[in-house]
């Protein structure tokens, strides 16, 4: 099976901008594994905010965006407020099979 | 609104069979545009997608690949429901478990399925 890696922790200023990252272990991830993102807040599931590279849902903040950098997946918050403080999750999709990747706790400090 | 209601035991004994149902209101199980997810949670493994089931113009199943060899999951559209069944469990399959549609916009509530004899 694939191993899909994220970034452990990562900190960002209140109104600052940081990227998520989501890598695959088979290479380069391409708009053909439909990344998903989700957020994660204690004693929640967790909600998609981003699904095939970079489509929001309708209650998906607009400082949230996706999209591919690097060969990776990446979700980026622009103008960060406390409550995206958070687990973000990505997920990747491989011919018949999806796997998630371990997550990232984000700090808003 | 899409509403899913998950329903079934919270202890399972080792060896046996964990099952849990999803009951769908505000869709259809057998929809040619809806897909429906299994996944769980523990602070051990994280999320894991389990695997998924869909009909277009019949039906398919499709499997995380670490559980393949025990993993079922069936669609009832007399009862517009879907359901896994996890054979063979162990201690490392006490979770929370989760039922979701196609793209995740929906969730059940979760449940917690323990291992345990």
């Amino acid at each position: 099976q694939a191993v899909v890696t994220q970034e452990p922790s990562l900190t960002v200023s209140p109104g600052g901008t940081v990227t998520l990252t989501c890598g695959s272990s088979t290479g380069v991830v391409t708009s053909g594994h439909y990344p998903y993102w989700f957020q994660q807040k204690p004693g929640q599931a967790p909600r998609t905010l981003i699904y095939d590279t970079s489509t929001k849902h309708s209650w998906t903040p607009a400082r949230f965006s996706g999209s591919l950098l690097g060969g990776k997946a990446a979700l980026t918050l622009s103008g960060a407020q406390p409550e995206d403080e958070a687990e973000y999750y990505c997920l990747l999709s491989y011919s018949g099979t999806k796997v998630f990747g371990g997550g990232t706790k984000l700090a808003v400090l | 609104q899409v509403q899913l209601q998950q329903s079934g035991p919270g202890l399972v004994k080792p060896s046996q069979t964990l099952s849990l149902t999803c009951a769908i209101s505000g869709d259809s199980v057998s929809s040619n545009s809806a897909a429906w997810n299994w996944i769980r949670q523990s602070p051990s493994r994280g999320l894991e997608w389990l695997g998924r089931t869909y009909y277009r113009s019949k039906w398919y199943n499709e499997y995380a690949v670490f559980v393949k060899s025990r993993i079922t999951i069936n669609p009832d559209t007399s009862k517009n429901q879907f359901s896994l069944q996890l054979n063979s469990v162990t201690p490392e399959d006490t979770a929370f478990y989760y039922c979701a549609n196609y793209h995740f916009d929906h969730w059940g509530q979760g449940s917690l399925v323990t291992v345990s004899s």
